[in-house]
């Protein structure tokens, strides 16, 4: 069974930074690629980032290029979001995403999604 | 970057019902497109991909189609369970985009 369990939210003062953790398990984490999708509160979804499997391809969405950084250890099967200079804007639940294949450029998809881990960026 | 827009953005109807949920992209992304259900407090779920293809596991009420620009979703008959949120993605290139999402409510 795929799971996704993120951890590393919480309160942030605005400038600061957080990294965010996705522990994977029930399937060959090298083999796929995966992504960030953030929600902020009664908000809808936005993609933040995505990395290929062997961290070969990489892309951030605009909001976000500069201040984050995505990575992943695959000795681990853990997936990383290094987030710095955090804005209010920032604030939402973060959730890590599993690819449809390894390839960031293949089919854009996320078929698997972890429960998500809240991030509060205030004074 | 390609936008994404849903219609309506929210609908009521009841138990058994036929729905459909339109969404329409800013330029042409052929069937790169795919469906996410969204329930209160719980994450995303894959329903529909490559624009008409049934993720496994995913009930058949559900069906898609469309290519180009204009796709949309359709629930055949609701089922207590379908009241949620629903995204359509556009998986054609990046920026990777969302629809602004549709919540379907008991009539």
């Amino acid at each position: 069974e795929v799971q996704l369990l993120e951890s590393g939210g919480g309160l942030v003062q605005p400038g600061g930074s957080l990294r965010l953790s996705c522990s994977a398990s029930g399937f060959g984490f090298s083999s796929y690629a995966m992504t960030w999708v953030r929600q902020a509160p009664g908000k809808g979804l936005e993609w933040v980032s995505v990395i290929g499997g062997d961290s070969g391809g990489i892309q951030y969405a605009d909001s976000v290029k500069g201040r984050f950084a995505i990575s992943r250890d695959n000795s681990k099967n853990t997936l990383y979001l290094q987030m710095s200079s955090l804005r209010a804007d920032d604030t939402a639940v973060y959730y890590c995403a599993k690819y449809y294949g390894s390839d960031i450029s293949g089919r854009r998809l996320f078929d698997y999604w972890g429960q998500g881990t809240l991030v509060t960026v205030s004074s | 970057d390609i936008q994404m827009t849903q219609s309506p953005s929210s609908v009521s109807a009841s138990v058994g019902d036929r729905v459909t949920i339109t969404c329409r992209a800013s330029q042409g992304i052929g069937s790169w497109l795919a469906w996410y259900q969204q329930k209160p407090g719980k994450a995303p779920k894959l329903l529909i991909y490559a624009a008409s293809s049934l993720q496994s596991g995913v009930p058949s009420q559900f069906s898609g189609s469309g290519s180009g620009t204009d796709f949309t979703l359709t629930i055949s008959s609701l089922q207590p369970e379908d009241f949620a949120t629903y995204y359509c993605q556009q998986a054609h290139s990046f920026p990777i985009t969302f629809g602004q999402g549709t919540r379907l409510e008991i009539k």
